[in-house]
């Protein structure tokens, strides 16, 4: 499975549009690239999963370049409650099923 | 439609005792995993379970974890004689896998478990 690297950490102010980009230099032709937010004490939460170009829904959008060796999460204007952990993953799951490997994620702080 | 179960949230074990969580799937769907996750760390995978089948364990530690899916009621994660080491907090997620199509997995809000 692709290693993916995203930055430890990041600070951001109420309204703000924040984003998070992933780097995946190794993905593969099947794989899928896939956010997901974690609170503290709740496991993670689905954001957004996307292959190629752009993919949005009502949290955020996922913008991924033609070469797809990084991806960019993006929230539009970030509240305090979107303060959490963000992780990219990708994986292959078009022929099966995909253990997901989680990196240390993407601390984000929103600020009032 | 309510979303991935599981319980206890909280368990409380002596070193050498039993610890089992529960994982109820989301309703449809037949694919199970389970996560562990120590503090400050990301998840890591465990085991990947079907109904009645398990079909990847290679996150499983050899000794003292075991799994189960069985065709009727939730999965079963089992830690035998649990240790100190075995602290930390337990998701289990689960997916529809349909075929064609990328694996969205959706996870349960986790089973912290602390060992005394």
């Amino acid at each position: 499975l692709a290693k993916t690297t995203q930055p430890i950490s990041m600070d951001s102010y109420e309204g703000q549009e924040v984003n998070i980009t992933c780097s995946h230099n190794n993905i593969a032709t099947n794989d899928y690239i896939t956010w997901y937010q974690q609170f503290p004490s709740q496991g993670p939460r689905f954001i957004i999963q996307g292959y190629k170009t752009k993919v949005t829904n009502e949290v955020a959008s996922l913008f991924i370049p033609a070469d797809r060796k990084s991806s960019t999460l993006s929230l539009p204007r970030v509240s305090l409650s979107d303060t959490a952990v963000y992780y990219c993953l990708v994986g292959d799951s078009t022929g099966g099923y995909n253990k997901l490997i989680f990196g240390a994620g993407t601390r984000l702080a929103v600020h009032p | 439609n309510a979303g991935v179960m599981q319980n206890p949230r909280h368990l409380v074990r002596r070193r050498g005792q039993e610890a089992r969580l529960r994982c109820s799937p989301m309703k449809g769907h037949s694919h199970v995993y389970w996560y562990r996750q120590l503090p400050e760390e990301g998840l890591k995978f465990m085991v990947y379970l079907q109904k009645e089948n398990i079909i990847d364990e290679s996150g499983m530690p050899k000794e003292r974890f075991s799994a189960e899916f069985p065709k009727e009621g939730p999965s079963i994660l089992r830690i035998q004689q649990v240790v100190r080491g075995d602290s930390a907090a337990y998701f289990c997620a689960s997916s529809p896998l349909s075929s064609g199509g990328p694996d969205t997995q959706y996870f349960g809000p986790g089973t912290r478990l602390t060992v005394l």
